[in-house]
């Protein structure tokens, strides 16, 4: 199994441009989530799923748009990209152990705008 | 408000034992979780709580008390391969989870 699997790694966008973070995983799991990191913050949750064809906001959702069409993929969209979207984007999917929903996590996508 | 409170950063020395701690005030609560986080990688699992009392796992054990909204994650053995932050995030009553800004731990020789 791979996981969860993000794309790209790295990006640099100028303000005001589009672009869409890719998440897939193939652990066939329910449950799929949006974060972003910022220095000397907890994780906040940006949009979450689930289900395929269901989808919700979190914490901190204005900026963005998800989709899930399939079990395996769960896009972030960023529109109109400002500077304060400048972070570290982590995906993630769970599992339920001991009534507990464990997240697993993608490798994280760092985006800059300038 | 939620809030989750660690230390930002500490230091331990290899071979010895630290105690890194969570104080936690949220609307509710349904579990506990430790997190690691090596620097420029995803979180990892380590541990979740949601009972008071001492989880253990190898050289790692998590404790919880509720009724005190506080939790700790100890480390014994410390190796340097445990340099990374940490991360203690608290479900809340809406099955939320609230995070932590994660303590940095240095190990030096």
């Amino acid at each position: 199994n791979a996981g969860v699997t993000q794309t790209p790694k790295f990006r640099i966008l100028k303000i005001g441009q589009s672009m869409t973070l890719q998440c897939t995983q193939d652990m066939n799991h329910n449950y799929m989530y949006w974060y972003r990191q910022d220095p000397g913050m907890g994780l906040k949750l940006i949009y979450y799923s689930v289900g395929a064809g269901i989808t919700d906001k979190g914490e901190v959702p204005n900026g963005y748009n998800v989709s899930r069409s399939t079990t395996e993929d769960f896009p972030l969209r960023l529109e109109l990209a400002a500077p304060s979207q400048t972070s570290v984007y982590f995906c993630a999917s769970s599992y339920e152990l001991a009534g507990a929903n464990v997240l697993t996590f993608g490798a994280g996508s760092r985006l800059t705008v300038l | 408000g939620q809030n989750i409170d660690q230390p930002t950063e500490m230091t331990a020395t290899e071979g010895a034992i630290v105690q890194i701690n969570c104080t936690y005030q949220t609307s509710g609560f349904n579990g506990l979780f430790w997190y690691q986080q090596h620097a420029g990688e995803a979180p990892t699992f380590l541990s979740y709580n949601v009972l008071d009392g001492l989880e253990e796992k190898g050289r790692f054990s998590s404790f919880l008390s509720r009724s005190k909204g506080y939790s700790y994650l100890l480390l014994k053995e410390l190796q340097m391969k445990d340099s990374a932050s940490y991360l203690c995030a608290v479900m809340d009553s809406n099955y939320q989870l609230i995070w932590g800004a994660g303590t940095k731990l240095i190990i030096k020789p």
